[in-house]
């Protein structure tokens, strides 16, 4: 139990559909951050917000568009997406933002962009 | 550029020991982690390393060697269990934390 929830952790959807991902973190935590892992690759950083406030935007298609409405959620907005969109999509949270901060992963959302 | 380099996979017997190494190059250090992922789970922490030296805990003992820009993690006494992916990740001098691509641990029986 990571304290971190994610869903849903399976998604297959069409290139013309819209669709969010939806995390959820139960440990106080006021940073939260959504990362993408494709295999064989390093962990992409997405989205960074602290204290609800959107920090970081790491080059990120505009497909792709976060939603941090409390400190505890976090949604992945995902529409018109393209098969080499296809991964696994993780949420995380820590404590500040600071990167020497240890975050804390939700299990993904498995996502299939056919 | 910034780059971390680890063996992609890795293969070991159960009840032995394995050294996983991280190699980096990166703008600045402010810390390394390692962190464990199991096939479809969440990646979690496993040590944080700062300053230079070993570090125990339990069967896992994580080493760091600044000037070096190497670590490595260590498991003792293998089980099935620690059959997974193992993230190493470097904090750099804008404290973005680079990630290294993963190494696959196999255990064998």
């Amino acid at each position: 139990e990571t304290g971190v929830t994610q869903t849903p952790r399976h998604l297959v959807m069409g290139m013309t559909n819209k669709k969010s991902l939806k995390c959820e973190q139960h440990l106080g935590h006021n940073a939260m951050y959504w990362y993408k892992q494709s295999a064989k690759k390093p962990l992409e950083l997405m989205f960074v917000y602290n204290f609800k406030e959107q920090t970081e935007n790491n080059s990120v298609p505009s497909r792709f568009s976060p939603e941090c409405p409390n400190s505890s959620h976090l949604f992945l907005h995902l529409h018109t997406l393209q098969p080499e969109d296809s991964a696994l999509y993780l949420c995380a949270s820590s404590q500040g933002r600071g990167d020497q901060e240890t975050q804390y992963f939700g299990p993904g959302t498995r996502l299939l962009v056919l | 550029g910034q780059n971390i380099d680890q063996p992609t996979e890795m293969t070991a017997t159960e009840g032995a020991i394995v050294q996983i190494n991280c190699t980096y190059q990166t703008s600045g250090f402010n810390g390394l982690f390692w962190y464990q992922q199991h096939a479809g789970e969440a990646p979690t922490f496993l040590s944080y390393n700062v300053l230079d030296g070993l570090e125990e805990k339990g069967r896992f003992s994580s080493f760091l060697s600044r000037s070096k820009g190497y670590s490595y993690l260590l498991l003792k006494e293998l089980q099935m269990k620690d059959s997974a992916s193992y993230l190493c990740a470097v904090v750099d001098s804008n404290y973005q934390l680079i990630w290294g691509a993963g190494t696959k641990l196999i255990i064998k029986p």
